[in-house]
């Protein structure tokens, strides 16, 4: 059961440049999540999707696209990446936000470190 | 604004008992999650408290208080291993978490 999955791990960027991180998960979840981690700071959302085909903007989506064709599959690009954007990436997903025994509770991919030069 | 608050960085010992205190202001609540962070690792999902009372869960508990704003995470017969980040979270009426800035837990021998 490999839950959910990121990849690339690492990745250098120079500014300007564009690149998708891919997210999947096999736990048949209809929430997905990107978040990105940064020192000092919480986790802070930058897009969700509630289930296939559909996206909403979190708390910090400027710079960032995303794509949900699949109901396993969440992308999370960057078109012009600049500096401000290197960060840890964690992609999520959840069974529901809630309802009956189920918490809502997140399952996390390994992370994404990008560093933008 | 919504807002969590958690102490930055504490230190125990070995096979003591620490507590983690977050407090959080948010526009409602729909529940507050406990996550740990070992470095360069991904949260992983400890306890989830949605009514007042105390949560436990082998060496670990969870508090919480609804009218006071406040939890508390409370780790017992700390190992080594236990040293890591402890994220509080809470959901929000729009069912949205909002996240604390975590507590690194430092453990001595």
């Amino acid at each position: 059961n490999a839950g959910v999955t990121q990849t690339p791990k690492f990745r250098v960027l120079k500014t300007g440049q564009s690149m998708t991180l891919l997210c999947a998960q096999d736990m048949n979840h209809e929430y997905m999540y990107w978040y990105r981690q940064d020192p000092g700071m919480g986790l802070r959302l930058i897009h969700y999707s509630v289930g296939e085909g559909t996206t909403a903007k979190g708390e910090v989506p400027d710079g960032y696209n995303v794509s949900r064709l699949k109901k396993q599959n969440f992308l999370l690009g960057l078109e012009s990446a600049a500096p401000s954007q290197t960060s840890v990436y964690f992609c999520a997903s959840s069974y529901s936000t809630s309802g009956g025994a189920n918490t809502g509770e997140l399952f996390f991919g390994e992370g994404s470190r990008l560093t933008v030069l | 604004g919504q807002n969590i608050d958690q102490p930055t960085e504490m230190t125990a010992t070995e096979g003591a008992i620490v507590q983690i205190n977050c407090t959080y202001q948010t526009s409602g609540f729909n529940g507050l999650f406990w996550y740990q962070q070992h470095a360069g690792e991904a949260p992983t999902f400890l306890s989830y408290n949605v009514l007042d009372g105390l949560e436990e869960k082998g060496r670990f508990s969870s508090f919480l208080s609804r009218s006071k704003g406040y939890s508390y995470l409370l780790l017992k017969e700390l190992q080594m291993k236990d040293s890591a980040s402890y994220l509080c979270a809470v959901r929000d009426s729009n069912y949205q978490l909002i996240w604390g800035a975590g507590t690194k837990l430092i453990i001595k021998p």
